[in-house]
């Protein structure tokens, strides 16, 4: 049963278009992330924040915001979407401790810009 | 900085042929170890790990263990099946850093 939910699963827009990408986890975890991942299927950090109002970007650069108001919600923006944004985007979680159970991944959604 | 080198694949074995996958890290301090999969079209489900040298993880047949003296954390399965077939992906924790993925292997397992 997953405990990390990701809307939509497929999605597609034309250029241009703004949309948002949610993720909500149940698990009260502080930790949320944003990866993307490319048909090579390299993950690649895009977003993370540890907390409400905390954000932080990740290694890869994106065109992409996020915004933490709520624990359990972190969703993504793309104020213009681009062909180039076309990829699979994966939201995670993670809770406190070091590294004791790893995190927790959406379904993801896959994202199509024509 | 931190980072996880796998070998690349894609990998093609028949049923119940031994599985390797190569998996070194990089990191400072102590790092926390994992393994990944990725079935088709789902997202990545943690499959085992490992938080201190010498741990052996362990799940589903699968089996890892944490060599600090070769910073390595190779994934093995006696008897692979072809529902295993999927996208295996190494990572690592350290400090207060997100976690970080090698590239992932794809195993293809033909019946």
């Amino acid at each position: 049963e997953a405990d990390i939910y990701q809307t939509p699963r497929y999605l597609v827009i034309g250029t241009g278009k703004k949309i948002t990408l949610e993720c909500s986890q149940t698990m009260g975890h502080d930790k949320m992330y944003w990866y993307q991942q490319d048909p090579g299927m390299e993950l690649h950090l895009i977003h993370y924040s540890y907390g409400v109002n905390s954000t932080e970007k990740g290694d890869l650069s994106s065109e992409s915001t996020v915004s933490r108001i709520r624990t359990e919600h972190f969703p993504l923006t793309l104020e213009s979407a681009r062909p180039s944004h076309t990829s699979q985007y994966l939201c995670a979680s993670s809770g406190e401790g070091r590294g004791n159970y790893g995190y927790t991944f959406g379904s993801g959604t896959r994202l199509t810009v024509v | 900085g931190n980072s996880v080198t796998q070998m690349e694949g894609p990998v093609t074995l028949s049923e119940e042929a031994f599985l390797t996958i190569n998996c070194t890290y990089t990191a400072t301090g102590y790092p926390s170890l994992f393994w990944y999969v990725q079935y088709p079209g789902e997202g990545l489900q943690l499959l085992l790990k490992a938080t201190k040298a010498d741990d052996k993880g362990s799940n589903k047949g699968f089996e890892a263990t944490y060599r600090k003296e070769t910073t390595s954390f190779h994934l093995e399965k006696g008897s692979v099946q072809v529902s295993d077939s999927a996208v295996y992906f190494c990572a690592l924790l350290s400090g207060n850093t997100p976690l970080v993925f090698g590239k992932g292997t794809r195993l293809s397992v033909i019946a």
